[in-house]
This record gives C-alpha cells, structure tokens and sequence, in this order.
C-alpha cells in the first residue's frame, strides 16, 4: 500500500472550511483514497473515498488531483465537533495502514 | 441497520488470566478486521477473516493471539496469558466486499486494561 503524508496539526475556525491535505505520490493505479477520523478515543468513522473523481457527501468532499498524487479533504463548515485526528489512507488490499494523521482543532 | 457491534467496552485481565473480545459484524458483512490501538500510538492491523477463513493474520502477535469468525455468531479475538503491554484499545471493522472496494466500518472498541 503507498504511503501517505499529512502535517501533523491544523487550526480551523468555527464556521469556516477545514481544508485537510495529503500527498501520496506512489499510488497505484487501482488504489483508492479513503478518510477517516477518530474523535478522543472512539472507534475510527468513515468519513468519504474516491478513485480519480472528485467525491462529495453529507459529510465532506475530496478533491483528488489529475495525477492523484495528492488530495484535500474540505469539511465546507466546520464544528467544534469536528476536532478530531484525520486518516488520509491508500487502501490497494486488504488492511488500512494508519499513519500519524493530522490532529485538526477547531476553536470558537 | 445497527452499526458494528463490539462488546465488552471494557474490561479488566490480571496478568496470566485470558481475554475474549467479540465483535459483531454489520448486518449481511462477511468480512471482519480486528486493530490494536497501543496508548498514545496509532492503530494498527491485526487479521482479517471471512466467515470460518483467516485471509491475512500478518500483523498477529505469533503467540498468545487468535482469531476465529464462526459460521454463526460473532468474530471472537482471543488472548492468552495476557500481559500487561496487552493493554490497549482494540477495534473491529467490518465491511460487505473488500474486493470491490466496499468500506470498512468500525465498532466503537474494546478497552483492554490488563493489571
């Protein structure tokens, strides 16, 4: 599975997007972007994936670039509710390879 | 359609004693994952199983662990002899079919507090 890098740590304010990015240059053809979060100690939530297209749903939208070596996570209004550690992950099998992800405040 | 299932929530081992955590898989989900959430660290992949077949047990511990997802019932995780660096968060994911790259979903996880 490819790996991927995300900053370790963002501030959003409330109200406004959180715009959360993710470099994965060495994905193969048939892997798919997925994002997760995990709020405090809960069980990990999916929150969307893509291949090539642009993806968007209740939640958030991901916009993956032409060359998918890189993609965006955008939650267009964020919450306190949102804090949380976000996943970006390469899933070409069967297991999700968790990284450090990145730690995203929201602050009033 | 209830979400995956994992019980106890918690629970509480001496040294030496052994652990079953179960999870139950989202409704028509043959597919079940079990992660380890060590303190302060990420999580990380366990095993994977199909109904009665282990497909991918790579990140096991080689002793003490075992798995198992019966025709009927629940994924049982199981540890033998449990050790205090046993305790952590572990989590099960489910998912309707990987190869057509259907979501894993998580349950909300067993604390394992081994004294």
């Amino acid at each position: 599975d490819a790996k991927t890098t995300q900053p370790t740590s963002m501030d959003c304010a409330e109200g406004r997007a959180a715009n959360l990015p993710c470099n994965h240059s060495t994905i193969s053809g048939n892997e798919y972007v997925y994002w997760y979060r995990q709020i405090h100690s809960q069980g990990p939530q999916y929150i969307i994936h893509g291949l090539k297209n642009n993806e968007t749903n209740e939640m958030a939208s991901l916009i993956i670039t032409e060359d998918r070596k890189s993609s965006t996570l955008i939650l267009p209004h964020a919450t306190l509710r949102d804090t949380a550690v976000y996943y970006c992950i390469v899933l070409g099998g069967n297991k999700l390879v968790f990284g450090a992800g990145t730690i995203l405040r929201v602050k009033s | 359609n209830a979400g995956v299932m994992q019980n106890p929530r918690h629970l509480v081992r001496r040294r030496g004693q052994e652990a079953r955590l179960r999870c139950s898989p989202m409704k028509g989900h043959s597919h079940v994952y079990w992660y380890r959430q060590l303190p302060e660290e990420g999580l990380k992949f366990m095993v994977y199983l199909q109904k009665e077949n282990i497909i991918d047990e790579s990140g096991m511990p080689k002793e003490r662990f075992s798995a198992e997802f019966p025709k009927e019932g629940p994924s049982i995780l199981r540890i033998q002899q449990v050790v205090r660096g046993d305790s952590a968060a572990y989590f099960c994911a489910s998912s309707l079919n990987p190869a057509a790259g259907e979501t894993q979903y998580f349950g909300p996880g067993t604390r394992l507090l081994v004294l």
